[in-house]
């Protein structure tokens, strides 16, 4: 079946300019995480949703990063007022349930450049 | 809170050459997994180890926790010009949260 999908592939912003982030996950999938990562570096935790459920946002840098999953499928992450700093590529990954240690499926991220 | 160390940053090898990259958290874990991501590519799913000194292996691949459960090792065999990409370990943290290692990225030399 279909993997983890996200659009677009690559957003180009003007410093100041919102943006919004889609993520697809795979069909049935509870849980789902967003992540940044910086060139070179490895993917960092930014927030999770089971379902539709909000769990932990302890990794979102600023209340400038919003993210929402409101029925417990496709999830969006919109960023406003964007900084040069947030370019980065960011990945969503999902997972069937969240017991001990799922495993992530990574979509193939979005590219943000910041200008 | 909760360090993960990896190490090398970097490795070149030619091919045909061993290779290991090693995982460090400042913290006893619950499990860890490893995940591959090629050069322009998403991180996909290689192992999880969950048991104290667990050994998995995958083809060429030699996976390694230790025994205390704070550190992993991923060794390969024989690397091959397909090995090439940049390798992370996963660790779980508080909350729901995963904190990957900054990877180490294998070149290898035909």
């Amino acid at each position: 079946g279909a993997g983890v999908s996200q659009s677009p592939r690559y957003k180009v912003a003007k410093r100041g300019q919102d943006v919004a982030l889609r993520c697809d996950p795979i069909s049935g999938h509870v849980s789902l995480f967003w992540y940044q990562q910086a060139l070179g570096q490895g993917p960092e935790f930014l927030t999770y949703f089971q379902n539709e459920a909000q769990l932990d946002k302890s990794g979102l840098p600023s209340d400038r990063f919003f993210a929402e999953r409101p029925e417990g499928s496709v999830s969006t992450l919109k960023i406003q007022r964007t900084q040069q700093e947030d370019s980065a590529v960011y990945l969503c990954a999902s997972s069937l349930a969240r017991q001990e240690a799922e495993t992530q499926y990574f979509g193939p991220g979005t590219r943000l450049l910041v200008l | 809170g909760q360090q993960v160390m990896q190490i090398p940053q970097y490795q070149h090898v030619q091919e045909g050459e061993d290779f290991t990259t090693y995982c460090n958290s400042s913290t006893t874990l619950s499990n860890i997994q490893w995940y591959k991501q090629r050069p322009g590519g998403h991180p996909v799913f290689l192992i999880q180890l969950v048991k104290s000194g667990e050994v998995k292996k995958q083809k060429r691949l030699t996976f390694q926790f230790g025994e205390a459960k704070k550190n992993s090792s991923l060794h390969i065999t024989a690397t091959q010009t397909t090995d090439v990409g940049t390798y992370f370990c996963a660790c779980p943290s508080a909350g729901f949260k995963t904190i990957f290692g900054a990877g180490t990225r294998l070149f290898v030399k035909a």
